[in-house]
């Protein structure tokens, strides 16, 4: 199986400007989740979805917001970036739902100037 | 709430020796689940181990393995003959074993370094 695909890999906007992250599942999965990753704040939540819904959403203000496709691949989009947006930006792939288990993709490695 | 303590920021371990990382929890639900990541310097999150809440015996894969302290809300990776490839960040989460809506919480992480 193929694992977890994040696209693209590295990105550099100016402040003000938005993004948009895309995030492919293991083939078969169809929970989706989104953590940012900062040097500062760690490993945060960001959303959940499942079978094209929302499921379930951390403490992140509404500029950040997310979507997933009937194929189960899942975008976010992050709207007017600051500085602070500057983030290696996870996506994990959900398995088993008896053990709950995530699959991380590499990453998307975004930089705000 | 839950939340992840990782104490060790960083450690360090010679080559073929074993390395216990510490992790503690504190959930107030009945049914959990504790992971342990890997995280080199490539950024991707490499899934190491699993152990659920009700499981009787810790956990191992290969040279892992869930040292699982219930009552201590304890969880430690044990991981024996350490190699050089070992030498990363390594990440303590714990999810809500509802089996409904996922997320993880983890701890700030410890940054192994193993030495030749």
């Amino acid at each position: 199986k193929a694992g977890v695909t994040q696209t693209p890999r590295y990105l550099i906007k100016t402040r003000g400007q938005q993004v948009t992250l895309s995030c492919s599942p293991i083939s078969g999965h169809r929970s989706v989740s989104w953590y940012q990753q900062t040097p500062g704040q760690g490993l945060q939540f960001l959303f959940e979805y499942f079978s094209e819904t929302q499921r379930n959403k951390g403490n992140f203000p509404g500029r950040f917001s997310g979507r997933q496709f009937s194929n189960s691949r899942s975008e976010m989009n992050v709207s007017t970036l600051e500085l602070g947006d500057s983030a290696l930006y996870l996506c994990a792939s959900g398995g088993d739902p008896a053990y709950n288990e995530q699959f991380f993709g590499p990453g998307t490695r975004l930089t705000v100037l | 709430a839950q939340k992840i303590t990782q104490t060790q920021p960083g450690m360090f371990v010679q080559e073929k020796e074993a390395v216990t990382l510490d992790c503690t929890y504190d959930t107030s639900d009945p049914s959990y689940g504790l992971f342990w990541y890997k995280q080199p310097s490539s950024g991707e999150m490499i899934f190491l181990i699993y152990q659920g809440s009700y499981d009787q015996q810790n956990a191992t894969e290969g040279r892992y393995s869930l040292n699982f302290q219930k009552a201590r809300k304890s969880a430690n990776l044990v991981i024996s003959a350490s190699q050089l490839g070992d030498s990363a960040m390594y990440f303590c989460a714990t999810s809500i074993s509802s089996g409904s809506a996922r997320q993880l919480t983890f701890g700030s992480g410890t940054q192994l370094t193993v030495l030749p």
